[in-house]
């Protein structure tokens, strides 16, 4: 599919906030998704919106998605250093293989002491 | 339950040979799906199955076969492996299409 774009790398302060971003191609996505990824392990749902919300809010995370823009970020308020992974953004639609995510390459988020 | 498993966690293979990699769920979930992850390139879909009985290619399906086996398992072969296909192999289900994936540990597979 078309390429999900996000920023390769982040690096924050223990107890600062995170702001991760992406960038989405389809207009007619309709579950927006971010994935967590731990050192050798597989991929972990964090949080999804949905495509005709503006935020989602759950504990330390939060969720903007401006559809006009096609942008998604994901906020980590009171980084924590096991925050530290990879983080991906996948769109679902209809106009994907019908059934897959498209995802991002995955932003690399490193928490310092 | 156990989830998404996958078999093996780790091979090395040389130039032409074949394997088969072993995914399972244990979710009665309906879709099953295989994506390899190569730095720098994110998740890549190889081939997906929407229900058991039905396969269909993804963005990279090149050089892989697969085979729904029953609702639970679905593998993926490797016939004639070759450098380009070291990467590392994540096996997904999900009730249906547009609800939560849920991945394998992944398959870390070197040819050599």
């Amino acid at each position: 599919g078309e390429d999900v774009e996000q920023s390769l790398f982040l690096s924050v302060r223990e107890g600062d906030s995170s702001v991760i971003n992406c960038t989405y191609t389809d207009s007619s996505s309709t579950y927006l998704y971010w994935y967590k990824q731990e050192p050798g392990a597989g991929l972990q749902l964090l949080t999804y919106i949905f495509s005709n919300m503006d935020m989602k809010q759950d504990q330390r995370l939060t969720v903007l998605l401006n559809k006009k823009d096609k942008h998604l970020s994901l906020r980590i308020a009171d980084t924590q250093t096991g925050d530290s992974a990879i983080y991906f953004c996948a769109e679902f639609s209809n106009s994907n293989s019908g059934y897959a995510l498209n995802f991002g390459k995955g932003t690399s988020l490193l928490v310092t002491p | 339950n156990a989830g998404v498993t996958q078999t093996p966690k780790f091979q090395v293979l040389k130039t032409g040979q074949s394997m088969t990699l072993q995914c399972a769920q244990d979710m009665n979930h309906n879709s099953m799906y295989w994506y390899r992850q190569d730095p720098g390139m994110g998740l890549r879909l190889i081939y997906y199955s929407a229900s058991e009985g039905t396969t269909d290619k993804g963005e990279v399906p090149n050089g892989y076969n697969v085979s729904r086996l029953n609702k639970r398992e679905f593998s993926l072969r490797l016939e004639s492996a070759a450098p380009s296909q070291t990467s590392v192999y994540f096996c997904a289900s999900s009730q249906r299409g547009a609800n939560e994936q849920f991945f394998g540990p992944g398959t870390r597979l070197t040819v050599l």
